[in-house]
């Protein structure tokens, strides 16, 4: 049981460049999230997933797109990456619906990407 | 506008015991959880508080008042493998996790 794995571990990319990060999880979690962390502040929602085939919009979803075809992957794209997207790129999942249990997150070990 | 605040670092002794507090401002509350995240690695669970009053989990223990916008950490018998971030996040009426900066705590033998 692997739980939450993100590939790649570390990227570099040149401004305008594009990328696919790829989270995966085998725990048959049905809420998936992609967050950025930066320094000096909290974590941030940037897209989520209630379930395969849908997604919705966090706090910071401009410059981002993602995708669920499969329930157990969960997809970040930058189309044109800019250097104001370097951060750590956090995906995580959760078994529950929110509002039900304890709704614990469980994360990946992270993506960190530096934009040029 | 939704504010999560937590001291951004604190230094402890070995052995010692150390609260971590959290003050919150949101739109409503469906809880409030503290996540530990070592240096370059994932945010971990550590508690979940719903309901007013003290959560104990072994070393660690989780106090949430609700009518203040308040909660705590507490750290006892404090190890060197303690240091790390702690984070607080609260879930907010959309059932969204606002994050605050976390809290990097220092273990001095």
């Amino acid at each position: 049981n692997a739980g939450v794995t993100q590939t790649p571990k570390f990227r570099v990319l040149k401004t305008g460049q594009s990328m696919t990060l790829l989270c995966a999880q085998d725990m048959n979690h049905e809420y998936m999230y992609w967050y950025r962390q930066d320094p000096g502040m909290g974590l941030r929602l940037i897209h989520y997933s209630v379930g395969e085939g849908t997604t919705a919009k966090g706090e910071v979803p401009d410059g981002y797109n993602v995708s669920r075809l499969k329930k157990q992957n969960f997809l970040l794209g930058l189309e044109s990456a800019a250097p104001s997207q370097t951060s750590v790129y956090f995906c995580a999942s959760s078994p529950s619906a929110p509002g039900q249990g304890t709704d614990t997150q469980y994360f990946g070990p992270g993506t960190r990407l530096t934009v040029l | 506008g939704q504010n999560i605040d937590q001291p951004t670092e604190m230094t402890a002794t070995e052995g010692a015991i150390v609260q971590i507090n959290c003050t919150y401002q949101t739109s409503g509350f469906n809880g409030l959880f503290w996540y530990q995240q070592h240096a370059g690695e994932a945010p971990t669970f550590l508690s979940y508080n719903v309901l007013d009053g003290l959560e104990e989990k072994g070393r660690f223990s989780s106090f949430l008042s609700r009518s203040k916008g308040y909660s705590y950490l507490l750290l006892k018998e404090l190890q060197m493998k303690d240091s790390a971030s702690y984070l607080c996040a609260v879930m907010d009426s959309n059932y969204q996790l606002i994050w605050g900066a976390g809290t990097k705590l220092i273990i001095k033998p």
